[in-house]
Protein backbone atom coordinates (compact mmCIF):
# COMPACT_ATOMS: atom_id res chain seq x y z
CA UNK A 1 0.00 0.00 0.00
CA UNK A 2 1.62 2.99 -0.86
CA UNK A 3 -0.64 5.65 1.15
CA UNK A 4 -2.51 7.34 -1.90
CA UNK A 5 -5.97 8.50 -0.47
CA UNK A 6 -8.02 10.05 -3.54
CA UNK A 7 -11.23 12.11 -2.71
CA UNK A 8 -13.95 12.25 -3.62
CA UNK A 9 -14.45 8.26 -5.35
CA UNK A 10 -17.51 9.41 -7.23
CA UNK A 11 -18.48 12.89 -8.11
CA UNK A 12 -21.35 13.98 -10.30
CA UNK A 13 -21.36 18.16 -11.63
CA UNK A 14 -23.00 19.97 -13.77
CA UNK A 15 -21.31 21.50 -16.54
CA UNK A 16 -19.60 24.80 -15.77
CA UNK A 17 -19.31 24.29 -12.11
CA UNK A 18 -15.91 24.29 -10.77
CA UNK A 19 -14.57 20.79 -9.17
CA UNK A 20 -12.02 20.00 -7.14
CA UNK A 21 -10.04 16.35 -6.44
CA UNK A 22 -8.12 15.57 -3.99
CA UNK A 23 -4.90 13.24 -3.52
CA UNK A 24 -3.87 13.12 -0.70
CA UNK A 25 0.00 10.81 0.49
CA UNK A 26 1.48 9.74 3.82
CA UNK A 27 4.84 9.51 3.14
CA UNK A 28 6.08 12.69 1.80
CA UNK A 29 7.38 11.27 -1.31
CA UNK A 30 8.28 14.35 -3.70
CA UNK A 31 7.20 13.12 -7.49
CA UNK A 32 3.08 12.74 -8.08
CA UNK A 33 1.06 13.04 -10.98
CA UNK A 34 -2.75 13.10 -12.30
CA UNK A 35 -3.46 11.17 -15.46
CA UNK A 36 -7.51 10.39 -16.82
CA UNK A 37 -8.38 7.29 -17.93
CA UNK A 38 -10.61 6.62 -20.95
CA UNK A 39 -11.98 3.93 -22.99
CA UNK A 40 -9.50 3.13 -26.13
CA UNK A 41 -7.25 5.52 -24.80
CA UNK A 42 -5.73 4.50 -22.04
CA UNK A 43 -4.43 6.64 -18.97
CA UNK A 44 -3.14 10.11 -20.39
CA UNK A 45 -0.94 12.26 -17.67
CA UNK A 46 -2.69 15.90 -16.88
CA UNK A 47 -0.39 17.23 -14.96
CA UNK A 48 2.35 16.28 -12.57
CA UNK A 49 4.85 17.95 -9.56
CA UNK A 50 8.26 17.44 -8.03
CA UNK A 51 7.53 19.06 -5.06
CA UNK A 52 5.84 21.63 -3.50
CA UNK A 53 4.75 24.87 -5.80
CA UNK A 54 6.69 23.03 -8.82
CA UNK A 55 4.51 21.90 -11.58
CA UNK A 56 4.55 20.79 -15.36
CA UNK A 57 1.59 20.28 -18.16
CA UNK A 58 0.94 16.54 -19.71
CA UNK A 59 -0.24 16.15 -22.62
CA UNK A 60 -3.70 16.72 -21.89
CA UNK A 61 -3.49 19.87 -19.57
CA UNK A 62 -6.33 22.00 -21.24
CA UNK A 63 -9.50 22.90 -18.72
CA UNK A 64 -7.13 21.85 -15.78
CA UNK A 65 -4.86 23.40 -12.95
CA UNK A 66 -3.03 21.88 -10.20
CA UNK A 67 -1.16 23.20 -6.63
CA UNK A 68 0.85 21.73 -4.75
CA UNK A 69 1.31 23.86 -1.36
CA UNK A 70 2.23 21.06 0.85
CA UNK A 71 3.88 17.91 0.25
CA UNK A 72 1.54 15.19 0.94
CA UNK A 73 -1.40 17.05 -0.99
CA UNK A 74 -1.68 17.18 -4.98
CA UNK A 75 -5.15 19.36 -5.86
CA UNK A 76 -6.53 18.68 -9.47
CA UNK A 77 -9.36 22.03 -10.35
CA UNK A 78 -11.21 21.67 -13.36
CA UNK A 79 -12.44 25.63 -13.03
CA UNK A 80 -15.34 24.67 -15.62
CA UNK A 81 -16.72 21.48 -15.91
CA UNK A 82 -17.22 20.19 -19.48
CA UNK A 83 -18.70 16.94 -20.11
CA UNK A 84 -15.58 16.01 -22.27
CA UNK A 85 -13.84 16.10 -18.18
CA UNK A 86 -16.80 12.74 -17.50
CA UNK A 87 -13.33 10.19 -16.58
CA UNK A 88 -11.99 8.36 -14.33
CA UNK A 89 -9.37 10.39 -12.41
CA UNK A 90 -6.18 8.98 -11.27
CA UNK A 91 -2.98 10.11 -9.34
CA UNK A 92 0.30 8.83 -8.97
CA UNK A 93 2.98 8.93 -7.23
CA UNK A 94 7.04 7.74 -7.42
CA UNK A 95 8.20 6.26 -4.41
CA UNK A 96 11.86 6.19 -5.10
CA UNK A 97 14.22 9.07 -6.60
CA UNK A 98 15.82 8.49 -10.43
CA UNK A 99 13.58 5.36 -11.90
CA UNK A 100 11.14 3.56 -10.67
CA UNK A 101 7.30 2.32 -11.29
CA UNK A 102 4.46 4.88 -10.53
CA UNK A 103 2.26 3.87 -7.45
CA UNK A 104 -1.63 5.02 -8.20
CA UNK A 105 -4.33 5.49 -5.88
CA UNK A 106 -8.23 4.10 -6.41
CA UNK A 107 -9.47 6.67 -8.66
CA UNK A 108 -12.41 9.47 -8.98
CA UNK A 109 -14.92 9.17 -11.06
CA UNK A 110 -16.18 12.12 -12.10
CA UNK A 111 -19.69 12.48 -14.61
CA UNK A 112 -20.55 16.14 -15.74
CA UNK A 113 -23.82 16.47 -16.96
CA UNK B 1 6.35 11.93 -28.67
CA UNK B 2 6.63 8.49 -27.05
CA UNK B 3 3.52 6.17 -28.39
CA UNK B 4 2.58 3.27 -26.83
CA UNK B 5 0.45 0.58 -28.60
CA UNK B 6 -1.43 -2.72 -27.69
CA UNK B 7 -4.53 -4.72 -28.73
CA UNK B 8 -7.33 -4.27 -26.77
CA UNK B 9 -9.01 -7.50 -26.79
CA UNK B 10 -7.55 -11.20 -26.04
CA UNK B 11 -9.63 -14.29 -24.75
CA UNK B 12 -7.93 -17.29 -23.11
CA UNK B 13 -9.26 -20.79 -22.32
CA UNK B 14 -8.81 -21.24 -18.49
CA UNK B 15 -5.54 -23.25 -18.06
CA UNK B 16 -4.05 -21.93 -21.24
CA UNK B 17 -1.04 -19.23 -22.01
CA UNK B 18 -1.99 -15.50 -22.29
CA UNK B 19 0.23 -13.80 -24.41
CA UNK B 20 -0.15 -9.76 -24.44
CA UNK B 21 2.00 -7.53 -26.66
CA UNK B 22 2.87 -3.67 -26.78
CA UNK B 23 4.65 -1.78 -29.21
CA UNK B 24 6.80 1.10 -28.07
CA UNK B 25 8.41 4.17 -30.30
CA UNK B 26 10.40 5.66 -27.42
CA UNK B 27 14.23 3.81 -27.91
CA UNK B 28 15.51 5.81 -24.97
CA UNK B 29 12.95 4.04 -22.71
CA UNK B 30 14.95 2.84 -19.62
CA UNK B 31 12.21 0.76 -17.41
CA UNK B 32 9.46 -0.90 -19.23
CA UNK B 33 6.34 -1.69 -17.10
CA UNK B 34 3.11 -3.69 -17.33
CA UNK B 35 0.14 -3.22 -14.49
CA UNK B 36 -3.41 -4.91 -14.20
CA UNK B 37 -6.34 -3.09 -13.67
CA UNK B 38 -9.38 -5.35 -12.05
CA UNK B 39 -12.79 -3.46 -12.53
CA UNK B 40 -13.19 -0.27 -10.35
CA UNK B 41 -9.71 -0.43 -8.93
CA UNK B 42 -6.33 0.99 -9.66
CA UNK B 43 -4.03 0.06 -11.48
CA UNK B 44 -1.34 -2.48 -10.34
CA UNK B 45 2.13 -2.73 -10.92
CA UNK B 46 2.78 -6.46 -12.04
CA UNK B 47 6.27 -6.31 -12.96
CA UNK B 48 8.85 -4.30 -14.70
CA UNK B 49 12.19 -4.64 -16.98
CA UNK B 50 15.24 -2.88 -17.57
CA UNK B 51 16.06 -2.03 -20.81
CA UNK B 52 19.38 -3.95 -20.95
CA UNK B 53 17.66 -7.28 -20.59
CA UNK B 54 15.93 -9.44 -22.53
CA UNK B 55 13.14 -11.47 -20.59
CA UNK B 56 12.42 -11.68 -16.62
CA UNK B 57 10.49 -14.02 -14.95
CA UNK B 58 8.13 -13.89 -11.98
CA UNK B 59 6.44 -16.69 -10.72
CA UNK B 60 3.75 -17.37 -13.78
CA UNK B 61 4.94 -14.15 -15.65
CA UNK B 62 7.43 -13.96 -18.41
CA UNK B 63 8.81 -10.45 -20.01
CA UNK B 64 10.04 -10.73 -22.66
CA UNK B 65 11.72 -7.61 -24.61
CA UNK B 66 12.89 -7.21 -28.21
CA UNK B 67 14.46 -3.70 -27.89
CA UNK B 68 15.58 -3.46 -31.53
CA UNK B 69 11.83 -4.08 -32.64
CA UNK B 70 11.21 -2.01 -29.70
CA UNK B 71 8.30 -5.06 -29.19
CA UNK B 72 7.39 -6.14 -25.23
CA UNK B 73 5.21 -8.97 -24.09
CA UNK B 74 3.58 -10.48 -21.16
CA UNK B 75 3.37 -14.34 -20.97
CA UNK B 76 0.58 -15.51 -18.30
CA UNK B 77 1.24 -19.52 -17.74
CA UNK B 78 -1.51 -21.60 -16.46
CA UNK B 79 -4.33 -18.41 -16.84
CA UNK B 80 -7.23 -18.24 -14.09
CA UNK B 81 -10.48 -16.39 -14.36
CA UNK B 82 -8.35 -14.15 -11.71
CA UNK B 83 -6.69 -13.04 -14.46
CA UNK B 84 -9.55 -11.27 -15.95
CA UNK B 85 -8.72 -7.73 -15.97
CA UNK B 86 -7.03 -5.01 -18.53
CA UNK B 87 -3.19 -5.07 -19.05
CA UNK B 88 -1.60 -1.76 -19.34
CA UNK B 89 2.11 -1.52 -20.78
CA UNK B 90 3.87 1.48 -20.15
CA UNK B 91 7.35 2.98 -20.82
CA UNK B 92 9.71 5.61 -18.72
CA UNK B 93 12.65 7.05 -18.60
CA UNK B 94 15.56 7.53 -16.72
CA UNK B 95 14.82 10.44 -14.38
CA UNK B 96 12.14 11.04 -11.50
CA UNK B 97 10.26 13.59 -13.45
CA UNK B 98 9.54 11.80 -16.27
CA UNK B 99 5.86 10.65 -15.73
CA UNK B 100 4.89 7.17 -17.42
CA UNK B 101 3.63 6.71 -21.41
CA UNK B 102 1.03 3.84 -20.82
CA UNK B 103 -0.73 2.35 -24.36
CA UNK B 104 -4.37 1.65 -24.14
CA UNK B 105 -4.69 -1.11 -22.57
CA UNK B 106 -5.78 -4.78 -23.30
CA UNK B 107 -8.81 -6.80 -21.74
CA UNK B 108 -8.00 -10.20 -20.74
CA UNK B 109 -11.10 -12.58 -21.07
CA UNK B 110 -10.88 -15.94 -19.48
CA UNK B 111 -13.20 -18.39 -20.13
CA UNK B 112 -13.69 -21.18 -17.82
Amino acid sequence: DAGITQSPRHKVTETGTPVTLRCHQTENHRYMYWYRQDPGHGLRLIHYSYGVKDTDKGEVSDGYSVSRSKTEDFLLTLESATSSQTSVYFCAIRITEGNSPLHFGNGTRLTVT
Amino acid sequence: GEDVEQSLFLSVREGDSSVINCTYTDSSSTYLYWYKQEPGAGLQLLTYIFSNMDMKQDQRLTVLLNKKDKHLSLRIADTQTGDSAIYFCAEGGDTGRRALTFGSGTRLQVQP
